[in-house]
């Protein structure tokens, strides 16, 4: 089945500053590429996706790339804020018959005022 | 517009004891249905999901189940409570043909 690493698992930056976080998939049929962003003791929703026909796709702070070659997927946040302060988790789907999601074990992102 | 509700928000229970979690969707129809457990600093672990009433499939053997006893309706329950179900259960479903999950708020589970 399919396998999604991510890394680093903790990130503190300062506010203002970039931040970076990686995945990598093993499956090569995986097709869709969600990120999403859990607040202390709530639910995690989705801030971008990206397909696996595109690139890069970018929504204001937050972008995501996709190297299908390698299989890897980053989350890029610029100007970073005190409310981007979450954990945050990829995941990738795969493209058989269910299109189960895997995700990976989320990265804990402070940022320091 | 669509909605997901779980409840309860929060539960504590003896160890040994039953459960019964309930999801419900709202202005859809036909959705696919999926229960997580994410324990302390964790992430997120898909148990069962289920594409139509009365089909479910487990991801992972333990002595949780699940049942879709109608379409919008996903229960998750157990005989015997064990320490180790302790955790932040979450229910999200999947419109058709998006390809997005969506979360519902979760029940916060306690086993003691």
């Amino acid at each position: 089945g399919e396998n999604v690493e991510q890394h680093p698992s903790t990130l503190s930056v300062q506010e203002g500053d970039s931040a970076v976080i990686k995945c990598t998939y093993s499956d090569s049929a995986s097709n869709y590429f969600p990120w999403y962003k859990q607040e202390l003791g709530k639910r995690p929703q989705l801030i971008i996706d990206i397909r696996s026909n595109v690139g890069e796709k970018k929504d204001q702070r937050i972008a995501v790339t996709l190297n299908k070659t390698a299989k890897h997927f980053s989350l890029h946040i610029t100007e970073t804020q005190p409310e981007d302060s979450a954990v945050y988790f990829c995941a990738a789907r795969g493209a058989g018959g269910y299109q189960k999601v895997t995700f990976g074990i989320g990265t804990k992102l402070q940022v320091i005022p | 517009s669509q909605t997901i509700h779980q409840w309860p928000a929060t539960l504590v229970q003896p160890v040994g004891s039953p459960l019964s979690l309930e999801c419900t969707v709202e202005g859809t129809s036909n959705p696919n249905l999926y229960w997580y457990r994410q324990a302390a600093g964790r992430g997120l672990q898909l148990l069962f999901y289920s594409v139509g009433i009365g089909q479910i499939s487990s991801e992972v053997p333990q002595n949780l189940s699940a049942s879709r006893p109608q379409d919008r309706q996903f229960i998750l329950s157990s005989k015997k409570l064990l320490l180790s179900d302790s955790g932040f259960y979450l229910c999200a479903w999947k419109p058709y043909p998006s390809d997005t999950q969506y979360f519902g708020p979760g029940t916060r589970l306690t086993v003691l």
